[in-house]
């Protein structure tokens, strides 16, 4: 029954070393989202992908890419990955049917520890 | 851009009583209005949403309401269990994209 699946659920990666985390959905929605959360704060946009068409948020760093390959996959490719980038890493979906205002259902999250 | 904030930050209850938690935005054409809640270590997810057309809106012991002329919502969570103690967004779209917008969270303890 697993909506939005995230795969590894924790990774631990060395400092500089590139990581990617995966994403993927089966309800087949157009928007797929992005967001690190640190200790409970709010989750912070990366970056959407609505369909192929890619949206960055102008205060991600350029560490951060992603890749949507086809409908029902995204990856998170972190470059260099430094101690701050430490955190829970939230994928999400929206159905994204040409109108604003849409629940997210979020996937399960991958926790990152960098040594 | 939109901008919503959320008090308290924290909030403690005694079992049983009720728990209000309120949201301001700014952009007057957001429409959507999600609350979602996030247990220690799992994702965040939806408990109850409301849209602009709607001044309050209702699900057993939770209810949000909408004032859009003073551009504030509040979550009312009634009868609180010790279940209810998590960490609670309120979130607006941001008009004209697919962006939620996240308030800081209030984290609920619920004593019993």
């Amino acid at each position: 029954d697993a909506m939005v699946i995230q795969n590894p659920r924790y990774q631990v990666t060395q400092f500089g070393k590139p990581v990617t985390l995966s994403c993927s959905q089966t309800l087949n929605h157009n928007v797929m989202y992005w967001y690190q959360q640190k200790s409970s704060q709010a989750p912070k946009l990366l970056f959407h992908y609505y369909d192929k068409d890619f949206n960055n948020e102008a205060d991600t760093p350029d560490n951060f890419q992603s890749r949507r390959p086809n409908t029902s996959f995204c990856f998170l490719d972190i470059r260099s990955p430094g101690l701050g980038d430490a955190a829970m890493y939230l994928c999400a979906t929206s159905r994204g049917g040409g109108t604003s205002g849409e629940t997210q259902y979020f996937g399960p999250g991958t926790r990152l520890l960098v040594l | 851009g939109e901008n919503v904030e959320q008090h308290p930050s924290t909030l403690s209850v005694q079992e049983g009583d009720s728990a209000v938690i309120k949201c301001t935005y700014s952009d007057s054409a957001s429409n959507y209005f999600p609350w979602y809640k996030q247990e220690l270590g799992k994702r965040p997810q939806l408990i109850i949403d409301i849209r602009s057309n709607v001044g309050e809106k209702k699900d057993q012991r939770i209810a949000v309401t909408l004032n859009k002329t003073a551009k504030h919502f509040s979550l009312h969570i009634t009868e609180t269990q010790p279940e209810d103690s998590a960490v609670y967004f309120c979130a607006a779209d941001n008009t004209g994209g697919f962006k939620t917008i996240f308030g800081a969270g209030t984290r609920l303890f619920v004593k019993a």
